[in-house]
C-alpha cells in the first residue's frame, strides 16, 4: 500500500531534551515537506527536500533541522525543543507529474507537546 | 515570499446549497493552486488543483477557477451534503521546487 508514515503518533516531552520524528514514504517520490498545524495558522511549511541531500527553509524553519541521506527518509530533528514547538506535525511527499502538478501525500501526523 | 489568505474562516450553508471558498495570493509568478480537504481529526487531503494555463477546472461537484489578473481563486461545490463538512485549505505555488504556501483554512459547516 503506497503511504506516508510517521513516527511517533505522539509525543509528550520537555523543554531542552532532542527528540526526532521520523518519516518514511514508499512511493519513491522526490519530493518531501514537514508542515506544522496549529490552529489558525493553517499549515506551515517548515522545511522541504527535492531530492537526496537536497533540502531548504521552508516558511518557519527555526528551531527545526531535517536531513535527507536516502529517497524514502526524511527525519525532523528538534535539538532543543521549546513550548512553541507544541503543534501537530505532518510530513508530506509529492512529485512532478506530466501536467505540471504535484500532489502532497500527507502522512498521519504526530501531535508534540512540549512541556 | 508568497502569502496566500482565505476569508471568511468559517461559512455555514444549507444542505444542498452552493458553497464558495476564495483565496487571494500575493505572488504573480505562482502557477499551482490546489485545495486540500480535512475532515476532523484526519490529515489533509487533495480534492482538486489547477494551474495558472488553466482558467477552470471541474471535478463532479467541485470546481476551482482562476482569476490570475485579480490573483484569486475560488472553491466552487454544488449540492453540498453534510459529508462536506470539513476544513478546506487553499495553497499557491511557483511549481519550481514544490514548496507550497497555505491559507490559514476555511472551516466548512453543513447544516443538514
Amino acid at each position: 500500500e503506497a503511504q506516508v508514515t510517521q513516527n511517533p503518533r505522539y509525543l509528550i516531552t520537555v523543554t531542552g531534551k532532542k527528540l526526532t520524528v521520523t518519516c518514511s514514504q514508499n512511493m519513491n517520490h522526490e519530493y518531501m515537506s514537514w508542515y506544522r498545524q496549529d490552529p489558525g495558522l493553517g499549515l506551515r511549511q517548515i522545511y522541504y527536500s527535492m531530492n537526496v541531500e537536497v533540502t531548504d527553509k521552508g516558511d518557519v524553519p527555526e528551531g527545526y533541522k531535517v536531513s535527507r541521506k536516502e529517497k524514502r527518509n526524511f527525519p525532523l530533528i528538534l535539538e532543543s525543543p521549546s513550548p512553541n514547538q507544541t503543534s501537530l506535525y505532518f510530513c508530506a511527499s509529492s512529485f512532478l507529474g506530466l501536467a505540471g502538478t504535484y500532489e502532497q501525500y500527507f502522512g498521519p501526523g504526530t501531535r508534540l507537546t512540549v512541556t | 515570499g508568497e502569502n496566500v489568505e482565505q476569508h471568511p474562516s468559517t461559512l455555514s450553508v444549507q444542505e444542498g446549497d452552493s458553497a464558495v471558498i476564495k483565496c487571494t495570493y500575493s505572488d504573480s509568478a505562482s502557477n499551482y493552486f490546489p485545495w486540500y480537504k480535512q475532515e476532523l481529526g484526519k490529515r489533509p487531503q487533495l480534492i482538486i488543483d489547477i494551474r495558472s494555463n488553466v482558467g477552470e477546472k471541474k471535478d463532479q461537484r467541485i470546481a476551482v477557477t482562476l482569476n490570475k489578473t485579480a490573483k484569486h481563486f475560488s472553491l466552487h461545490i454544488t449540492e453540498t451534503q453534510p459529508e462536506d463538512s470539513a476544513v478546506y485549505f487553499c495553497a499557491a505555488s511557483t511549481g519550481a521546487n514544490s514548496k507550497l504556501t497555505f491559507g490559514k483554512g476555511i472551516t466548512l459547516s453543513v447544516r443538514p
